[in-house]
């Protein structure tokens, strides 16, 4: 596609569900990130992918976190047993190679913990 | 570690009045610097990055300076428009390896007819 796609655009859960948010790259790129953005606030890193390889996870939160990139192209960011604290917008960006400058952004999913 | 520290918000200004966000970073080595742009809606946009000292970023008459003396990175405007009226971030990305960047936590800028 053109851009960085994600789904959903927005995710409502009870508290205790497990979600899964995708994330459609760029095609050809290499790298993929996630990030979260809490309401107000700049977005924080979670993980990095290149091609199927997570090379960097320090960013998630907790256990319940878990992100997966199978064959290089699509992500799938998994949050188990959601928490109040869990609702924010999580992006992902993807770059044509490693070391770029420049991250191309999705529109984020709006995932809010009720 | 890495920070970006950015000015607080919300900005707002009229039509054509000259803007300033301002923008410090505390990093190891030699960073390139980024402004952000996330307009009501979508997603973030690059609009202006600068990847050396003195170097000087500009794009849809933004502008902003890599100062390493004072490790700043402010954005300017000469004229604002209503369409202009966004969310603008900070980012740094560190020299070397991946681009794992930080982000300032925003700046909200309004502007009025």
């Amino acid at each position: 596609g053109a851009g960085v796609s994600q789904s959903p655009r927005y995710k409502v859960a009870k508290r205790g569900q497990d979600v899964a948010l995708r994330c459609d790259p760029i095609s050809g790129h290499v790298s993929l990130f996630w990030y979260q953005q809490a309401l107000g606030q700049g977005p924080e890193f979670l993980t990095y992918f290149q091609n199927e390889a997570q090379l960097d996870k320090s960013g998630l939160p907790s256990d319940r976190f878990f992100a997966e990139r199978p064959e290089g192209s699509v992500s799938t960011l998994k949050i188990q047993r959601t928490q109040q604290e869990d609702s924010a917008v999580y992006l992902c960006a993807s770059s044509l190679k490693t070391g770029d400058t420049e991250a191309f952004f999705g529109q984020g999913t709006r995932l809010t913990v009720v | 570690g890495n920070s970006v520290t950015q000015m607080e918000g919300p900005v707002t200004l009229s039509e054509e009045a000259f803007l300033t966000i301002n923008c410090t970073y505390t990093a190891t080595g030699y960073p390139s610097l980024f402004w952000y742009v996330q307009y009501p809606g979508e997603g973030l946009q690059l609009l202006l990055k600068a990847t050396k000292a003195d170097d000087k970023g500009s794009n849809k008459g933004f502008e902003a300076t890599y100062r390493k003396e004072t490790t700043s990175f402010h954005l300017e405007k000469g004229s604002v428009q209503v369409s202009d009226s966004a969310v603008y971030f900070c980012a740094l990305l560190s020299s070397g390896g991946y681009q794992k960047v930080t982000f300032g936590t925003g700046t909200k800028l309004q502007v009025i007819p």
